[in-house]
Parts: C-alpha cells; structure tokens; sequence
C-alpha cells in the first residue's frame, strides 16, 4: 500500500526551510528518502529503521515516529540544488514490498 | 562508488513488439528490482526478484511482463507485444544483503512505443 505523502508541492527561496511528510497506515520496517531530479533516476538520501531514529545529511534531516508510522524530512537553509521531486519509500520487511510515495515537488527559487 | 548499469539508455519500438532492457546490478547485490515512472508521474514498483525467483510483484507485472538472470551479472525485463501506455522510463535497482537495506538505481531506459 503506496504511502501517503505531503505537501504535494513547495515552492521556496533560497535560504528558507521545508518540512516534508511521509505516512502508512501499516507498521514499517523503514522509510526511506531519495530525491530525483527531471530525467533522472532517482537518488538515496538516507534511510531510517524502525526505532524512531533521527538521521541527518548536510543540511536535510529526517525522522521516523515509528508509532505513528510517519517520517518527516526536513531541509533546512535552502539551496538551489535542491529543487527536485522528493519520495519516501516504505518496506514492511527487509528487502521486501518496497513502495514509493506519490512525490512532492520541490523548487528553490534565487 | 560501485552502479547499476542499465542499457539501452533510449529505445523506441513499434507497438506490438517486444522488447527487453538489461540491467547490470552491483556485483555483490542479491535483490533485484524494476520500477516503472510514467512521464511526469510517480515511481511505480513493478517486480522484486531474490535467489533467482520472484519474490514479490505488482498488479502491473502481468504476464506481459518477465524477469530474468540469465547468468551471473545481468538482470533483464522483457515486455511482450508492447502497448502504447507501456511507454516509460524503466528503473532497475539492486540491494545489498544485508541488515540495512539500500537501493541504488540505474540512470534508465526510457522506452518509446509508436
């Protein structure tokens, strides 16, 4: 079952900060967190196990609230560089039933 | 950093025809996958493939579709007698074994069916 993601778009300016979400309604091994760019293939960012850990990379971090099967991802000071489509991922088990969430779309104008 | 190679990397083919895209995962990966992403429109998960079966697959891998390992290195979808709505980009990804599980992606194969 594809995870629920929010918001669908953002628009930002450089230098401001974004929460994006991720939730299943089915308990999870992992989520995890690639960022795409047009016509490319999609890029890992970080994975969080269940646990309810708290991941960090440059200047994007993530949660997962394994209680309440949701992660955030959250990117702070925003650069151009970021812009991309941004997808969580779900497995209920290692290595298996690995969905993609819908996209949210993100662009950092100057 | 080791990579999945997928080629071609464009292929356009007449409806109705078949059509296979190879993918050469990393060497030491034991899980295969293909997704497919409609332009403009979400990653879909199509097939998991582990110990040279199928471990897993979607409503849109019918029989239209087959995977195969035909030796030690590559990992192909075939797609027989393609549709126009087949047209896509086709990412193949491979995980590791181990306790913490990443997928690395291939660049793709967008195919084109006229």
């Amino acid at each position: 079952q594809q995870p629920v993601q929010s918001p669908q778009a953002v628009i930002l300016r450089e230098g401001e900060d974004a929460v994006i979400n991720c939730s299943s309604s089915k308990a999870l091994y992992s989520v995890h967190w690639y960022r795409q760019k047009h016509g490319e293939a999609p890029v890992f960012l970080m994975i969080l196990l269940k646990g309810g850990e708290q991941k960090g990379h440059e200047k994007i971090s993530a949660s997962f609230n394994e209680k309440k099967q949701q992660s955030s991802l959250y990117l702070t000071a925003s650069q151009l560089s970021y812009s991309g489509t941004y997808f969580c991922g779900t497995e209920a088990n290692y290595g298996q039933n690995f969905v993609f969430g819908p996209g949210t779309r993100l662009s950092v104008l100057p | 950093e080791p990579e999945v190679t997928q080629t071609p990397s464009h292929q356009v083919t007449q409806m109705g025809q078949e059509v296979i895209l190879r993918c050469v995962p990393i060497s030491n990966h034991l899980y295969f996958y293909w997704y497919r992403q409609i332009l403009g429109q979400k990653v879909e998960f199509l097939v998991s493939f582990y110990n040279n079966e199928i471990s897993e697959k979607s409503e849109i891998f019918d029989d239209q579709f087959s995977v195969e390992r035909p030796d030690g290195s590559n990992f192909t979808l075939k797609i027989r007698s393609t549709k126009l709505e087949d047209s896509a980009m086709y990412f193949c990804a491979s995980n590791p074994n181990s306790d913490i599980s990443r997928y690395t992606f291939g660049s793709g194969t967008r195919l084109t069916v006229v």
